[in-house]
């Protein structure tokens, strides 16, 4: 089946701690997005990348690192620096992000702090 | 002003009803737009694209008015299942923010029985 896997469901981060959470698609998309959703509130974007090997910064991206190394994966670490980092998080990808396409989604990682 | 702005809801109405959401974009220039849904503590998932002349799709029809930068949804005889949180979403055009799109905070409906 072809999709995008966010792993995990559910993750707890204690005081101090980065945090991975993984994003794989097998669409072959070129471009894929993170996104944050609070209770009650909109999307917002945290990073997104075009292309394997590049990546920009969203409106939220303080706090947040990725990486592209592969086409399939994109990574989101949640660093020590992020303060308040519960929230729901949402991966996203793309064909081609000059044609404008509509995105597809996983089905999201839930992060707490312990 | 951001990018998009939704009605705030919420919109509860009885199954069979008619019920429509709106939405504005900031941005002339944007030429993708979308309705998405969201159900509780679920992913969105896209609804359906929104085409310049407008377009069905069984109960739903979707408009676009580029003169007044105006996106609807109306959903046609609803039912339950129809409960969830509409997102309207419009694509970055250009610059910076080619690649992006940008989504409104949401309509939600509650359709009883």
């Amino acid at each position: 089946d072809g999709g995008i896997t966010q792993s995990p469901k559910y993750l707890f981060r204690k005081e101090g701690q980065n945090v991975t959470l993984s994003c794989e698609q097998n669409l072959n998309h070129d471009a894929m997005y993170w996104y944050r959703q609070d209770p009650g509130q909109g999307l917002r974007l945290i990073y997104y990348s075009q292309i394997v090997n590049d990546f920009q910064k969203g409106d939220i991206a303080e706090g947040y690192s990725v990486s592209r190394e592969k086409k399939e994966s994109f990574p989101l670490t949640v660093t020590s620096a992020q303060k308040n980092p519960t929230a729901f998080y949402l991966c996203a990808s793309s064909f081609s992000p000059g044609a404008n396409q509509p995105q597809h989604f996983g089905d999201g990682t839930r992060l707490s702090i312990l | 002003r951001k990018e998009v702005e939704q009605d705030p809801g919420p919109f509860n109405v009885p199954e069979g009803a008619t019920v429509a959401f709106n939405c504005t974009y900031s941005n002339s220039a944007s030429q993708s737009f979308f309705w998405y849904r969201q159900d509780c503590r679920k992913e969105p998932k896209l609804l359906m694209s929104v085409y310049s002349s407008g377009n069905e799709d069984g109960r739903f029809t979707a408009q676009l008015n580029r003169a007044s930068q105006y996106i609807s949804l109306l959903i046609r005889d609803s039912k339950l299942s129809d409960s969830a949180t509409y997102l309207c979403v419009v694509n970055g055009i250009g610059g910076s923010t080619l690649g992006r799109l940008y989504f409104g905070r949401g309509t939600q409906l509650t359709v009883w029985p």
